[in-house]
């Protein structure tokens, strides 16, 4: 069973670098037709979507973060990774790695637990 | 971006009764594919959110079939035929039509 574990510091300084790790275990991360995204949750904003990457490496980011946020695939690890450079409070949140495959390939929405990130010197 | 709206924002049910929640996008989440794109979350108190219905109308595997989707366009509808103890959580809808992926801002279902 696919299943994502997400990782990280639980508390980054403003202005550093964020820097988490999605686990995959029960599948491959170079598997065609997945679609590997990062969402974040505070009480302020809500469910928040950052950015996905495609099994083809294809990269989308949301535009008010795009300057800030890196997503990759680390093959070697089975790994999805989120940088997002220059935090401030505003990016304290919960924040999810997901794996989507749709219908018509093999049908799959998992979420990660959830890493809570507290931006705070 | 497409901003989601959904209502009521709380919602308690006394169970075995049905549930309704609605969800309106600021532009039609109709692709030129014919496929509509959007979807419905429950997340469960201290859990991940996870998927309940797929592009308006399409219990995900394992949904209940007291969960069903319905609208076109802009209006969409989540209903509970009837409203068990589990379905207690936050229901969102989401469209994926276009980056950004965006979110309602969550409808608290409680029981009563």
């Amino acid at each position: 069973q696919l299943q994502l574990q997400a990782s990280g510091p639980g508390l980054v300084k403003p202005s550093e670098t964020l820097s988490l790790s999605c686990t995959v275990s029960g599948g491959s991360i170079n598997s065609n037709n997945y679609y590997w995204g990062w969402v974040r949750q505070s009480p302020e904003k809500g469910l928040e979507w950052i950015g996905s990457i495609y099994y083809n490496g294809n990269t989308y980011y949301h535009p008010s973060l795009k300057s800030r946020v890196t997503i990759s695939l680390d093959t070697s690890k089975n790994q999805l990774s989120l940088k997002l450079r220059s935090v401030t409070a505003r990016d304290t949140a919960v924040y999810y790695c997901r794996l989507i495959s749709p219908i018509e390939y093999y049908g799959i929405d998992v979420w990660g637990q959830g890493t809570t990130v507290t931006v705070s010197s | 971006d497409i901003v989601m709206m959904q209502t009521p924002l709380s919602l308690s049910v006394t169970p075995g009764q049905p549930a309704s929640i609605s969800c309106k996008s600021t532009q039609s989440l109709l692709h030129s594919d014919g496929r509509t794109y959007l979807y419905w979350y429950l997340q469960r108190p201290g859990q991940s959110p996870q998927l309940l219905i797929y592009e308006v109308s399409n219990r995900f595997f394992g949904v209940p079939t007291r969960f069903s989707g319905s609208g076109s366009g802009t209006d969409f509808t989540l209903k509970i035929s009837r409203v068990a103890a589990d379905d207690v959580g936050v229901y969102y809808c989401t469209q994926t039509l276009q980056v950004p992926v965006t979110f309602g801002q969550g409808t608290r279902l409680e029981i009563e």
